[in-house]
C-alpha cells in the first residue's frame, strides 16, 4: 500500500480556519469508514483526535472534524491556536493493513 | 486506562536482527489489536503490522513480509515486535500502539533502534 497522500505544509493565523486532505484510492480510504487522524507535537508520541472519519476520542476539543468525500478525507481544525502548531498525520485501514498519509506541518503565523 | 511499556533503546549491526516488547496493562490485551509504527528520524509514519493476541494471527505490511515477526504473550500481556537482516535504513523509533476497534488510542513510549556497523 502506498501512503497516502497529504500537502506538506498548511499554515493559518490564530482564530482562523484550516483544513488539511488526504488523498488515498478506493482500495483505502474511499473503502471504508477507517479513517483516523493523528496530531504529533516534536518528540512526543502522536495523538488520536479523529477517528471513523468524523468522530472525536474522549478530551479531544470540538475545534477539531473530520469528513470524507470519496478517497479524500480532510481534517479542519477551526478557531486555530497556538498550541496547533504540530504534524498532522491521516490514516486508513482496510483488508486487515493500515496505512498512514505523508504528513502535514501545521503552522501558527 | 491502557498503558503500554516498551522496551529500552537498542544499537544493532547491520544484518542482525531487533526484538521489541511492548507490555500493556490497564485494558483488555487479548481482545485487542497490538500494532506497531515506525517513524525514522525527521519522517513520517509507517505501519508496520499488528497482531490480536487472542487468536495469534498478525498482518504485515507488505513491504516488512518476510522481515518481521509479531508475537504475543497472552500470560504477561505482553506483545513482542522481531526484525531481522537489518540496515541502516531501519533505524527509527518503534512504537507499539492499541485502543478501540484498529484504532490507536494508546501509545507506547518509543524505542530507538539504531542500526549501524
Amino acid at each position: 500500500q502506498s501512503a497516502l497522500t497529504q500537502p506538506a505544509s498548511v499554515s493559518g493565523s490564530p482564530g482562523q480556519s484550516i483544513t488539511i486532505s488526504c488523498t488515498g484510492t478506493s482500495s483505502d480510504v474511499g473503502s471504508n469508514k477507517f479513517v483516523s487522524w493523528f496530531q504529533q507535537h516534536p518528540g512526543k508520541v502522536p495523538k488520536l483526535m479523529i477517528y471513523d472519519v468524523s468522530n472525536r476520542p474522549s478530551g479531544v476539543s470540538n475545534r477539531f472534524s473530520g469528513s470524507k468525500s470519496g478517497n479524500t478525507a480532510s481534517l479542519t481544525i477551526s478557531g486555530l491556536q497556538p498550541e496547533d502548531e504540530a504534524d498532522y498525520y491521516c490514516s486508513s485501514y482496510s483488508s486487515g493493513r493500515g496505512v498512514f498519509g505523508t504528513g502535514t506541518k501545521v503552522t501558527v503565523l | 486506562q491502557v498503558q503500554l511499556v516498551q522496551s529500552g533503546a537498542e544499537v544493532k549491526k547491520p544484518g542482525s536482527s531487533v526484538k521489541v516488547s511492548c507490555r500493556a496493562s490497564g485494558g483488555t490485551f487479548n481482545n485487542d489489536i497490538i500494532s506497531w509504527v515506525r517513524q525514522a528520524p525527521g519522517q513520517g509514519l509507517e505501519w508496520m503490522g499488528g497482531i490480536v493476541p487472542v487468536l495469534g494471527i498478525a498482518n504485515y505490511a507488505q513491504k516488512f513480509q518476510g522481515r518481521v515477526t509479531m508475537t504475543a504473550d497472552k500470560s504477561t500481556s505482553t506483545g513482542y515486535m522481531e526484525l531481522s537482516s537489518l540496515r541502516s535504513e531501519d533505524s527509527a523509533v518503534y512504537y507499539c500502539a492499541t485502543g478501540h476497534g484498529i484504532y490507536f488510542d494508546y501509545w507506547g513510549q518509543g524505542t530507538l533502534v539504531t542500526v549501524s556497523s
